[in-house]
């Protein structure tokens, strides 16, 4: 009865090689968002999705491709990886379209560049 | 867009003591602001919210006050225990639909 899961959890690769994250929820939110949390700890939103639809983009390398096939699922796709790329993602969900509700939270996928 | 300014950055107190972390914000369109404790390795999880038609909220040993006029709100943590150990998060957002987050305060309880 996991609310909002990731694969993988960890995930280490090479420079240079493509990488896919995948995320759902269960909890029918119809919102649903990427965040990078780098290692001190700061929580950047990268992308927001509502109902399928990309509504925020935020400055983030087009190497990072959001795809939402329905709304209970958001998958991150990242080209080319680069040793900056390292870092926490996290998948959130909340209610609705406003920023005015609660972030459920995936339990995150590691990254790590070599 | 909107700015989460939060302090401190780290913050150690002793079991038993009370902690309190500040924040504040930039867009006065703002109107729903929440708290997320991190614990290490896990995920940010909700502790406790306010909207801005609210000045205070408590939940036992926590509790969150907001002064709109000011544009700062804070978490307030009574006889802090060991394990209140984490990195708490504060965010606001309704202005822009885009939820802005704190940098974060790592909170040490030492026992």
């Amino acid at each position: 009865d996991t609310a909002v899961s990731q694969t993988p959890k960890y995930l280490v690769t090479q420079m240079g090689n493509d990488k896919s994250i995948k995320c759902e929820q269960n909890l029918g939110h119809d919102t649903m968002y990427w965040y990078k949390q780098d290692s001190k700890k700061f929580l950047k939103i990268m992308f927001s999705y509502n109902n399928k639809e990309l509504i925020i983009n935020e400055t983030v390398p087009n190497r990072f491709s959001p795809k939402s096939p329905d709304k209970a699922h958001l998958n991150l796709h990242i080209n080319s990886l680069e040793l900056g790329d390292s870092a926490v993602y996290f998948c959130a969900s909340s209610p609705g379209i406003a920023g005015g509700g609660e972030q459920f939270f995936g339990p995150g996928t590691r990254l790590t560049v070599l | 867009g909107e700015n989460v300014e939060q302090h401190p950055s780290t913050l150690s107190v002793q079991e038993g003591d009370s902690a309190v972390i500040k924040c504040t914000y930039s867009d006065s369109a703002s109107n729903y602001f929440p708290w997320y404790k991190q614990e290490l390795g896990k995920r940010p999880q909700l502790i406790i919210d306010i909207r801005s038609n609210v000045g205070e909220k408590k939940d036992q040993r926590i509790a969150v006050t907001l002064n709109k006029t000011a544009k700062h709100f804070s978490l307030h943590i009574t006889e802090t225990q060991p394990e209140d150990s984490a990195v708490y998060f504060c965010a606001a957002s309704g202005g822009s639909y885009i939820p802005t987050f704190g940098r974060g305060t790592s909170l040490i309880v030492h026992p």
